[in-house]
């Protein structure tokens, strides 16, 4: 069954970065668009970035842009989200999802938590 | 990207319908056939229960159902039962190749 597992989540200091992984698993990963979306605590659903299926087209919310970075390795069933500049409106929780121009599947999420 | 506008909650009684709107612009919902719903139970990652409209995933209950008409797209629950009660999200596609959410509606089970 198709599976999206994240990690690298957890407490980091406002102006940090993390790196936030996603392995996927039960799909054909290099066949699909995926996304990054976030809930901050008590929140509603933020859409983040998405890449596509090759890594050659890549978009970002205002909200993310120039600090947040996504990525994939094709060959490792790997997404990743590189985020820099962290801030503390950052906090939530931030799920890997497979995309087919909407979300469809979606991970169980990571906290990120930042704190001055 | 300014986000869909949905009713902050929502209420029904057992065996009752509620419907539940999503209004977007003519860059999102009015543009294109691609609107999704979320369920999200507390502390739980969202499910998907329909896409591209009126679509249901398979396993999904056909209490579900969707519809759009103009910029609004609409949430139909039928014969409601107490796990509905959860959190519901809706998404659109825009015509800048983003994704933007609704910002959630709490339905309440009487």
């Amino acid at each position: 069954q198709v599976q999206l597992v994240e990690s690298g989540g957890g407490l980091v200091k406002t102006g940090g970065s993390l790196r936030l992984s996603c392995a996927a698993s039960g799909f054909t990963f290099s066949g699909y668009f995926m996304s990054w979306i976030r809930q901050a605590p008590g929140k509603g659903l933020e859409w983040l970035s998405y890449i596509s299926s090759s890594g050659g087209t890549i978009f970002y919310a205002d909200s993310v842009k120039g600090r947040f970075t996504i990525s994939r390795d094709n060959a490792k069933n790997s997404l990743f989200l590189q985020m820099n500049s962290l801030r503390v409106d950052d906090t939530a929780v931030y799920y890997c999802v497979r995309d087919r121009r909407l979300p469809d599947m979606w991970g169980q999420g990571t906290v990120v938590t930042v704190s001055s | 990207q300014s986000a869909l506008t949905q009713p902050a909650s929502v209420s029904g009684s057992p065996g009752q319908s509620i419907t539940i709107s999503c209004t977007g612009t003519s860059s999102d919902v009015a543009y294109y056939d691609y609107v999704s719903w979320y369920q999200q139970h507390p502390g739980k990652a969202p499910k998907l229960i329909i896409y591209e409209v009126n679509n249901r995933p398979s396993g999904v209950s056909d209490r579900f159902s969707g519809s759009k008409s103009g910029n609004t797209a609409s949430l139909t629950i039928s014969g409601l039962q107490a796990e509905d009660e959860a959190d519901y999200y809706c998404c659109s596609y825009t015509t800048s190749s983003t994704r933007v959410f609704g910002g959630g509606t709490k339905l309440t089970i009487l």
